[in-house]
């Protein structure tokens, strides 16, 4: 199985400021084919089901805003919230869709500072 | 509109059976691909199965032999047949619609507790 690490485990960010959250596979989810990473991030505030930010590495899902945002490649990869609103308080995880056996980080809890 | 809606969730003792049902509406199960997804109490979340809309079905190793993912194209739903239930299998299972490897929508979920 694709093994997915995510770093750190939380972060404290003030309002306004950027949070940065890290995502390695344990092998590349780069299809030759179609040159895209099958790589998705996921926001699930608690009580409620995931809801899908971002999917292959950088394409924001409608409706999204803009602030959220997906790079990298290969093995390694980042989900970017440019600005931490009181709303992006929750947990996020990155999913990869590479192997037919699709596996999920451990998730990243965001707080505010 | 893409609805969810997932039931069959309760308490159940170890080695025991259940079968969850995931009804959809807003498109067509039987031409998608559908996972579960589960969420042990305070804890991430856990791909389980996935079910192609050729038919095609894969399991994470936990529940493999144990678990069985199934739809019924006449009633738009997905099921998930579980049987010899462990006490670590207690969790939220989420039914989901994988969109190109994706989880676009996901049902609110239902609560399985194995325990005595």
């Amino acid at each position: 199985d694709i093994v997915m690490t995510q770093s750190p485990d939380s972060l404290a960010v003030s309002l306004g400021e950027r949070a940065t959250i890290n995502c390695k596979s344990s092998q590349s989810v780069l299809s030759s084919s179609n040159n895209k990473n099958y790589l998705a991030w996921y926001q699930q505030k608690p009580g409620q089901p995931p809801k899908l930010l971002i999917y292959w590495s950088s394409t924001r899902e409608s409706g999204v805003p803009d602030r959220f945002s997906g790079s990298g490649s290969g093995t390694d990869f980042t989900l970017t919230i440019s600005s931490l609103q009181a709303e992006d308080v929750a947990v996020y995880y990155c999913q990869q869709h590479y192997s037919s056996l699709r596996t999920f980080g451990q998730g990243t809890k965001v707080e505010i500072k | 509109e893409v609805q969810l809606v997932e039931t069959g969730g309760g308490l159940i003792q170890p080695g025991g059976s259940l079968r969850l049902s995931c009804a959809a509406s807003g498109f067509t199960v039987g031409s998608s691909y559908m996972a579960w997804v589960r969420q042990a109490p305070g804890k991430g979340l856990q791909w389980v199965s996935v079910i192609y809309s050729g038919g095609t079905t894969y399991y994470t190793d936990s529940v493999k032999g144990r678990f069985t993912i199934s739809r019924d194209n006449s009633e738009n739903t997905l099921h998930l047949q579980m049987n010899s239930l462990r006490a670590e299998d207690t969790a939220v299972y989420y039914c989901a619609r994988e969109t190109i490897g994706r989880y676009d929508s996901w049902g609110q979920g239902t609560l399985v507790t194995v325990s005595s």
